[in-house]
């Protein structure tokens, strides 16, 4: 029962450095999100997909890019890391219909120093 | 877009006490998620409502929504030390299906 998982758990950037922050779910769910959690702010959405091949931008995505070339994986672009991309990072997903709950990965805690 | 405001942000309670979060949102909505988050992990679901009315319970937990008054409540009865964590409810986004989300209650239940 795997169903969200990311890597990694932890990293340390340097300004201006960039990374991948991977995601895959085993779920054959359409739906896959992006979301940063910052302290007493809730989550907030940086990026989703409804599909392989199809992406779009939500509240928060400068300075972040994805892409989605297979159901189950939904891989987070950080280019030039800055100092406010600092935050603990979630990747979820759910399956189709209106009503159907949203499935967590464990967070990758992300400091850029 | 929606907009959800729990209250109270902080809550600060003694074993055995019962207590409500409140979540209130801005739009429309015939349906609202609860989830709960322990320090450092992932967010679980603990509940699905689904219409006016709902009523979902489990263990100490029971949640309700109203959606006439646009109002989900999180009923927590006889507080154990368990039950420490900090707990969202969240929204429908809109038709990409993301969740919006308020900015959690924080619960510390004390001896």
């Amino acid at each position: 029962n795997a169903g969200v998982t990311q890597t990694p758990k932890f990293r340390i950037l340097k300004i201006g450095q960039s990374m991948t922050l991977q995601c895959t779910q085993d779920m054959n769910h359409n739906y896959m999100y992006w979301y940063r959690q910052d302290p007493g702010m809730g989550l907030k959405l940086i990026y989703y997909s409804v599909g392989a091949g199809i992406t779009d931008k939500g509240e928060v995505p400068n300075g972040y890019n994805v892409s989605r070339s297979t159901t189950e994986d939904f891989p987070l672009r950080l280019e030039l890391a800055a100092p406010s991309q600092t935050s603990v990072y979630f990747c979820a997903s759910r399956g189709s219909g209106r009503r159907t709950e949203a499935f967590f990965g464990q967070g990758t805690r992300l400091t850029v120093v | 877009e929606l907009k959800v405001e729990q209250n109270p942000l902080f809550l600060s309670m003694q074993e055995g006490k019962n207590y409500t979060i409140y979540c209130n949102y801005s739009t429309t909505s015939d349906r609202l998620y609860w989830y709960r988050q322990d320090p450092g992990k992932s967010l679980e679901s603990l509940f699905v409502l689904l219409s006016n009315g709902a009523v979902k319970q489990e263990g100490r937990l029971m949640a309700s929504l109203d959606t006439k008054a646009r109002l989900s409540t999180l009923h927590i009865t006889a507080a154990v030390h368990d039950l420490s964590a900090t707990y969202f409810c969240a929204g429908p986004g809109g038709s990409q299906g993301n969740l919006i989300f308020g900015k959690g209650t924080k619960l510390s239940v004390k001896p």
